[in-house]
């Protein structure tokens, strides 16, 4: 009974490379979203997603590309793999409307590029 | 924008030694302030939250004042343990800018028996 999960917990590719990052929950949240952590654990928001369309796009290459199917998943896809894309990945997700609603977070999807 | 500073890490300290970890922030709207911790190979967690000035979250032991005249939400734990170990994030939701949390950049604490 997973709150929020994302698949796979590890991703190991090479440079190059497409891969996805999926993720559910079964809150019943309408927004969800992408985090990146970095090495040092500096947290940076990707994007949000509210009820499938996207509200938040912060400045992330276009080789990064959500896809929100129905409100209850949010996936990320990432085309042409870099060395720099190497962190942990967090998928979340909210109540709408609620600035004062905590987040919910996945374990973290650790990206390894080669 | 929105910014929030917490303290570098990492803190470490002794078995039911008393925790500060500093939080300080700017934002343009009103916030809510939150805690989140995050335990090795795990997502973040709420730790505590709250949503106007003078307010006190509190959880598990740890808590924090909503300081409005000095944009502050200071950590505190009175007597912390080998379990506390973690990284303790500081962050805000400004009403300005819907449920988009800042975060603070991390604090390790590591507590030893």
């Amino acid at each position: 009974d997973t709150a929020v999960s994302q698949t796979p917990k590890y991703l190991v590719t090479q440079m190059g490379n497409d891969k996805s990052i999926k993720c559910e929950q079964n809150l019943g949240h309408d927004t969800m979203y992408w985090y990146k952590q970095d090495s040092k654990k500096f947290l940076k928001i990707m994007f949000s997603y509210n009820n499938k369309e996207l509200i938040i796009n912060e400045t992330v290459p276009n080789r990064f590309s959500p896809k929100s199917p129905d409100k209850a998943h949010l996936n990320l896809h990432i085309n042409s793999l870099e060395l720099g894309d190497s962190a942990v990945y967090f998928c979340a997700s909210s109540r709408t409307g609620l600035h004062n609603s905590p987040l919910h977070f996945g374990n973290g999807t650790r990206l390894t590029v080669t | 924008g929105d910014s929030v500073t917490q303290m570098e890490g990492p803190v470490t300290l002794s078995e039911e030694a008393f925790l500060t970890i500093n939080c300080t922030y700017t934002a343009t709207g009103y916030p809510s302030l939150f805690w989140y911790v995050q335990y090795p190979g795990e997502g973040l967690q709420l730790l505590l939250k709250a949503t106007k000035a003078d307010d006190k979250g509190s959880n598990k032991g740890f808590e924090a004042t909503y300081r409005k005249e000095t944009t502050s939400f200071h950590l505190e734990k009175g007597s912390v343990q080998v379990s506390d170990s973690a990284v303790y994030f500081c962050a805000l939701s400004d009403s300005n800018a819907g449920n988009m949390l800042t975060f603070g950049g991390g604090t390790r604490l590591m507590v030893k028996p």
